[in-house]
């Protein structure tokens, strides 16, 4: 089955700089590649997605990148802000998984600091 | 807020009980899923449900039952047999495609089993 590693666990970064998590995976069937955050004591949201036909994909302050023959994807924050503090789960799926199966990492913890 | 709810917010009960845990959506998705999280092990899928009155086990069902009698409703059971059932758990549904699709979450139940 798929395994999704994703490092680091814990990540410190001062307010303003940019904080950037990896996540690798073993199935190489796998296509879609979401990202969730989740606040102190809240759900898991959705912050971005990427499909395996595109190599990166924006939204304001976040970034995804995927690099399909190395089988990793990597979370990009830019001008990280107090607000960003949260864990962050990567994952993935495969197309013949239709009903929409994800396997997720372990999360990151991250700490913005002003 | 989000269309997916579960009840009770906290859970309380003894050793050796059975207790089930809620989870509705009126989101008119088939895809429902029932995940337990730990500190530092992310989120690790229970049960999955595609369609009513059909689900499979995911990478942790020992010790766990569920039924999906309605489209709405995904119920989860935790039984006496699950050995460490103190935990936070999280249900969630999506839409049924080809290549994976947001999964959204409900606010979660802290079980606590003394």
């Amino acid at each position: 089955g798929e395994n999704v590693e994703q490092h680091p666990s814990t990540l410190s970064v001062q307010e303003g700089d940019s904080a950037v998590i990896k996540c690798t995976y073993s199935d190489s069937a796998s296509n879609y590649f979401p990202w969730y955050k989740q606040e102190l004591g809240k759900r898991p949201q959705l912050i971005i997605d990427i499909r395996s036909n595109v190599g990166e994909k924006k939204d304001q302050r976040i970034a995804v990148t995927l690099n399909k023959t190395a089988k990793h994807f990597s979370l990009h924050i830019t001008e990280t802000q107090p607000e960003d503090s949260a864990v962050y789960f990567c994952a993935a799926s495969k197309a013949s998984d239709s009903w929409g199966k994800l396997q997720f990492g372990a999360g990151t913890q991250v700490v913005v600091t002003p | 807020d989000g269309g997916i709810t579960q009840s009770p917010k906290y859970l309380f009960r003894k050793e050796g009980q059975n207790v089930t845990l809620s989870c509705e959506q009126n989101l008119n998705h088939d895809a429902m899923y029932w995940y337990r999280q730990d500190p530092g092990q992310g989120l690790r899928l229970i049960y999955y449900s595609q369609i009513v009155n059909d689900f499979q086990k995911g990478d942790i069902a020992e010790g766990y039952s569920v039924s999906r009698e309605k489209k709405e409703s995904f119920p989860l059971t935790v039984t006496s047999a699950q050995k460490n059932p103190t935990a936070f758990y999280l249900c969630a549904s999506s839409k049924t495609s080809l290549g994976g699709y947001e999964q959204y979450f409900g606010p979660g139940t802290r079980l606590t089993v003394t």
